[in-house]
């Protein structure tokens, strides 16, 4: 059971070039997030999908993008990268079950944009 | 506007002390409090989670108060062990868009055991 995959773990961007970040979960989880980590900062939610075909804006939504076409897969799309992209990208998944629970993280994908 | 505060960025305990994490809220709305740790290169891994409506929970080690009048939550680990060393993430869960939870997450404490 691999839980949350994150594909690349490490990328190196040029300013105004375009990628997309990988995200696929194998629980059949409904609910899936897209953080971001600063340096000396907490995360902060980008997007976030409650079904397949389903998504929304979280707190800092401005410069990415998201789709939700499968219930495993939950690609994040950088269009037109800028320095302050640079961050430490979490994928997460929670099911159904109450939040008490907490959500499961992929191990992130340390992008700079240079 | 930082709704989960975690104010101490490190702390340092001997191995086999106590080790007290502590966080503070501002949204009386928040319905349930769960705490994450993170080793370096990883993603945080769920650890332990309060509902608004208890005062406390227990899970071996670890155990969560929660003090609603004073909006204040705090993470005891006894005994701590090094394997413990890692930044440890308060978060809270919120009604978003009316639909589902959402996180907001504390900045981190970064929490170093000695041998």
């Amino acid at each position: 059971n691999a839980g949350v995959t994150q594909t690349p773990k490490f990328r190196i961007l040029k300013i105004g070039q375009s990628m997309t970040l990988q995200c696929a979960q194998d629980m059949n989880h409904n609910y899936m997030y897209w953080y971001r980590q600063d340096p000396g900062m907490g995360l902060k939610l980008i997007y976030y999908s409650v079904g397949a075909g389903i998504t929304d804006k979280g707190e800092v939504p401005n410069g990415y993008n998201v789709s939700r076409s499968t219930t495993e897969d939950f690609p994040l799309r950088l269009e037109l990268a800028a320095p302050s992209q640079t961050s430490v990208y979490f994928c997460a998944s929670r099911g159904g079950q109450e939040i008490f629970y907490g959500y499961t993280f992929g191990s992130g994908t340390r992008l700079t944009v240079v | 506007d930082q709704q989960v505060k975690q104010n101490s960025p490190s702390l340092s305990v001997q191995e086999g002390r106590i080790s007290i994490l502590n966080c503070d809220y501002t949204n009386s709305m928040f319905d349930y409090f769960l705490w994450y740790k993170k080793y370096p290169a990883e993603g945080p891994t769920f650890l332990i989670s309060i509902s608004s409506i208890k005062d406390k929970n227990e899970d071996g080690r670890f155990t969560v108060f929660l003090n609603k009048s004073a909006k204040h939550l705090s993470l005891h680990i006894v005994p701590s062990q090094p394997g413990d060393s890692a930044v440890y993430f308060c978060a809270a869960s919120a009604k978003y868009g009316g639909a589902t939870n959402k996180l907001i997450f504390g900045t981190g404490t970064l929490l170093a055991v000695q041998p």
